[in-house]
C-alpha cells in the first residue's frame, strides 16, 4: 500500500516550457487535490476533485489545468511555465473530504 | 482574504515543556478543524482533529481546543519532545465544501 505518490519528485523548465505532474493513490479515495506550498503561505488550494471525472477550482487555479479520468490519477498541468510557479507542489486524497493524505511533493523551479 | 491564519511563525521550548500552537479563523460556517505536522521534504502528515460540537479533543500527547465564540483553536503538546521540531499547520473545512482551508503554518523547535 504505497498511498499517494506523486512523479517526478523534482524538475526545472524554462519559462514557457509545459509539463503534467502525475499524482496516484491505491486508498481507492474519491477525493483529491492539488496544492502549492510558498514560504510564509503556507498550503493553498490549486485545483480538486470529488470523483472520477470531475474537477474544481481551488483558491490559486489560473496557470494550472487539472484531469482526473481515472479514480486513482490525478493529474496537474503547466501549459506556459512562469517562474511565479516556482513552488513545492502537494497532491493529497480523502475518502470523504476531510482528513486528507499527502504525498512526499514535487519542488518545481522555472527559470 | 486569509480565511485561516496562524499569526506565530515560530515558536522554540525546552524539551518536557508545554508547546501551543495557535490558530484562528474568520468564517464561521467552518465546522471541522485539523492540524497537520511536516518535517522537511516531505509530505503534511494528520495529527488531530475537532468538529464544532465539541471543544476539546486529546489524542496522547496532543490535545486541540476549540473556541467558537473567539473563532480560535490551539494545539496543546505535552510533554514537547525534540521529535515534534516541525512545521504545524492548522486547516479548516466547511461542511459539503470537500475542501480545506490552511493556515501559514508555525515553526515548532523544541530545544533538548
Amino acid at each position: 500500500n504505497a498511498g499517494v505518490t506523486q512523479t517526478p519528485k523534482f524538475r526545472v523548465l524554462k519559462t514557457g516550457q509545459s509539463m503534467t505532474l502525475l499524482c496516484a493513490q491505491d486508498m481507492n479515495h474519491e477525493y483529491m487535490y492539488w496544492y502549492r506550498q510558498d514560504p510564509g503561505m503556507g498550503l493553498r488550494l490549486i485545483h480538486y476533485s470529488v470523483g472520477e471525472g470531475t474537477t474544481a477550482k481551488g483558491e490559486v487555479p489560473d496557470g494550472y489545468n487539472v484531469s482526473r479520468l481515472k479514480k486513482q490519477n490525478f493529474l496537474l498541468g503547466l501549459e506556459s511555465a512562469a517562474p511565479s510557479q516556482t513552488s513545492v507542489y502537494f497532491c493529497a486524497s480523502s475518502p470523504e473530504g476531510y482528513e486528507q493524505y499527502f504525498g512526499p511533493g514535487t519542488r518545481l523551479t522555472v527559470t | 482574504d486569509q480565511q485561516v491564519k496562524q499569526n506565530s511563525p515560530s515558536l522554540s521550548v525546552q524539551e518536557g515543556r508545554i508547546s501551543i500552537l495557535n490558530c484562528d479563523y474568520t468564517n464561521s460556517m467552518f465546522d471541522y478543524f485539523l492540524w497537520y505536522k511536516k518535517y522537511p521534504a516531505e509530505g503534511p502528515t494528520f495529527l488531530i482533529s475537532i468538529s464544532s460540537i465539541k471543544d476539546k479533543n486529546e489524542d496522547g500527547r496532543f490535545t486541540v481546543f476549540l473556541n467558537k465564540s473567539a473563532k480560535h483553536l490551539s494545539l496543546h503538546i505535552v510533554p514537547s519532545q525534540p521529535g515534534d521540531s516541525a512545521v504545524y499547520f492548522c486547516a479548516a473545512s466547511a461542511s459539503n465544501t470537500g475542501k480545506l482551508i490552511f493556515g501559514q503554518g508555525t515553526t515548532l523547535q523544541v530545544k533538548p
